[in-house]
């Protein structure tokens, strides 16, 4: 079965912890993203990486940090500095971000609550 | 700055009843656009991709537009179902140094039967 495959689906962290969402693609795909959904606030970005080892901020950067050591994977931490992390967290991925026929697709996300 | 904003918000429709949802942004130097839907709980489906060249896409009951000159989008669902009922987001692929999606907020759909 081809697609993103984010784990966990429900993750519960309490104050001062850091947790990583995982977020795994076996689609061959090179740009993967990060983003943020909250009732009422729509997706916001992140992250986004668009090759192995590099990877730029998006709109919401402050309090998370990401890694892209394998095409596969790409982890978001959230760390204690993220002041309001309760949400729900989307991964993408894309064949590449040049070009026109980027279709982008999803994992089935992950619902982050602090306790 | 691009920003995407759909209209209505929410949308109530009695099944088989054909419906159009809509999608503006404010830059029109777009690659393309994509329309999603997202069930409650649920990560996204893409359901059709626009190249900024092209005019319209079709797949099975859903037919969406692109008016890049204007910023507009549209996508028409004929004889709604209420398998239907969902959240339908548009997103635009915006290109150079700071590709990125960006999504609007979304249009809740229910169709009752």
């Amino acid at each position: 079965d081809g697609g993103i495959t984010q784990s966990p689906k429900y993750l519960f962290r309490k104050e001062g912890q850091n947790v990583t969402l995982s977020c795994e693609q076996n689609l061959n795909h090179d740009a993967m993203y990060w983003y943020r959904q909250d009732p009422g606030q729509g997706l916001r970005l992140i992250y986004y990486s668009q090759i192995v080892n590099d990877f730029q901020k998006g709109d919401i950067a402050e309090g998370y940090s990401v890694s892209r050591e394998k095409k596969e994977s790409f982890p978001l931490t959230v760390t204690s500095a993220q002041k309001n992390p309760t949400a729900f967290y989307l991964c993408a991925s894309s064949i590449s971000d040049w070009g026109a026929s980027t279709e982008a697709f999803f994992g089935q996300g992950t619902r982050l609550t602090v306790v | 700055k691009q920003e995407v904003t759909q209209i209505p918000a929410a949308l109530s429709v009695p099944e088989g009843e054909n419906l159009v949802l809509n999608c503006s942004f404010t830059d029109s130097a777009i690659y393309n656009l994509q329309w999603f839907r997202q069930d409650p709980g649920k990560g996204l489906t893409s359901l059709l991709l626009i190249q900024s060249s092209q005019r319209e896409q079709t797949s099975g009951r859903l037919n969406a537009s692109l008016d890049k000159s204007s910023g507009r989008s549209t996508l028409y669902i004929a004889a709604s179902q209420p398998g239907d009922s969902a959240t339908y987001l548009c997103a635009v692929h915006s290109g150079g140094s700071n590709y990125k999606l960006t999504f609007g907020k979304g249009t809740l759909l229910t169709v009752n039967p």
